[in-house]
C-alpha cells in the first residue's frame, strides 16, 4: 500500500537559518503531494500541494518539487521565523480520495 | 465560509462506555473524512462520505465504529464500548468533488481520553 517517510524531528533552528525536511513515498500510478503544517493547539492546514511530477508547490515562502525519478517531495524554506515553530506533515493522495500522511516532523526556531 | 467544526473538542470517558463526535464540514463540500490521530504520529484515515454515501472504510475501523452522514451536511462517528487504546484525536476533514479540488479542510478535533 501506499506510504510516507519522514525525517523524524525535533528540527531545531535559529532564526532565518535554511529548512528543509525530508519527505519521500511509495505509492502506484501517479499521487498527489502535499504538506500540511499543524501550529500549536491548531487543525491542520494545507501549506502547498504539487499535483504531477516536476511540479513545484509553494506558499509562505515554503517550496517543495514533486521528484517521481527519487519519490521525493523535500520541504525547503531559505529563512525560517520563530512563527514557523509547528508540526509539518507530508502527505499523498493517490486514486482513492484519503490522504494517507507521514509520520510528521516537529520544527522549533529559537530566536 | 466558517470552516469545518468538531464537537466536542474533548471527552473523556471511562472503559467500556459509548462516545458519539459530530463533524459539521463547509457548508458546500459534499466529502466528508474522518481520520484518527495518536499523539507523535500522522493522522490515519478511517472513512469517508460523498453526500450520504459511505464509500469507504479502513481496516482500522472496528466494529465498534458507526459513521453516519443521514442527511449529506453534518456527520456522526459513534464508538461503542470505549478501549483505552481508542484515546486519540479524531479529525474530520472537507472537501468538494471536483476534478481538481484537491484540497481538504480540517477542523480542529475531538480528542477523547479514554480512562
Amino acid at each position: 500500500g501506499d506510504s510516507v517517510t519522514q525525517m523524524e524531528g525535533p528540527v531545531t533552528l535559529s532564526e532565518e537559518a535554511f529548512l528543509t525536511i525530508n519527505c519521500t513515498y511509495t505509492a502506484t500510478g501517479y499521487p498527489s503531494l502535499f504538506w500540511y503544517v499543524q501550529y500549536p493547539g491548531e487543525g491542520l492546514q494545507l501549506l502547498l500541494k504539487a499535483t504531477k511530477a516536476d511540479d513545484k508547490g509553494s506558499n509562505k515562502g515554503f517550496e517543495a518539487t514533486y521528484r517521481k525519478e527519487t519519490t521525493s517531495f523535500h520541504l525547503e524554506k531559505g529563512s525560517v521565523q520563530v512563527s514557523d515553530s509547528a508540526v509539518y506533515f507530508c502527505a499523498l493522495r493517490n486514486a482513492g480520495n484519503m490522504l494517507t500522511f507521514g509520520g510528521g516532523t516537529r520544527l522549533m526556531v529559537k530566536p | 465560509d466558517t470552516g469545518v467544526s468538531q464537537n466536542p473538542r474533548h471527552k473523556i470517558t471511562k472503559r467500556g462506555q459509548n462516545v458519539t463526535f459530530r463533524c459539521d464540514p463547509i457548508s458546500e463540500h459534499n466529502r466528508l473524512y474522518w481520520y484518527r490521530q495518536t499523539l507523535g504520529q500522522g493522522p490515519e484515515f478511517l472513512t469517508y462520505f460523498q453526500n450520504e454515501a459511505q464509500l469507504e472504510k479502513s481496516r482500522l475501523l472496528s466494529d465498534r465504529f458507526s459513521a453516519e452522514r443521514p442527511k449529506g451536511s453534518f456527520s456522526t462517528l459513534e464508538i461503542q464500548r470505549t478501549e483505552q487504546g481508542d484515546s486519540a484525536m479524531y479529525l474530520c476533514a472537507s472537501s468538494l468533488a471536483l476534478i481538481g479540488a484537491y484540497e481538504q479542510y480540517f477542523g480542529p478535533g475531538t480528542r477523547l481520553t479514554v480512562t
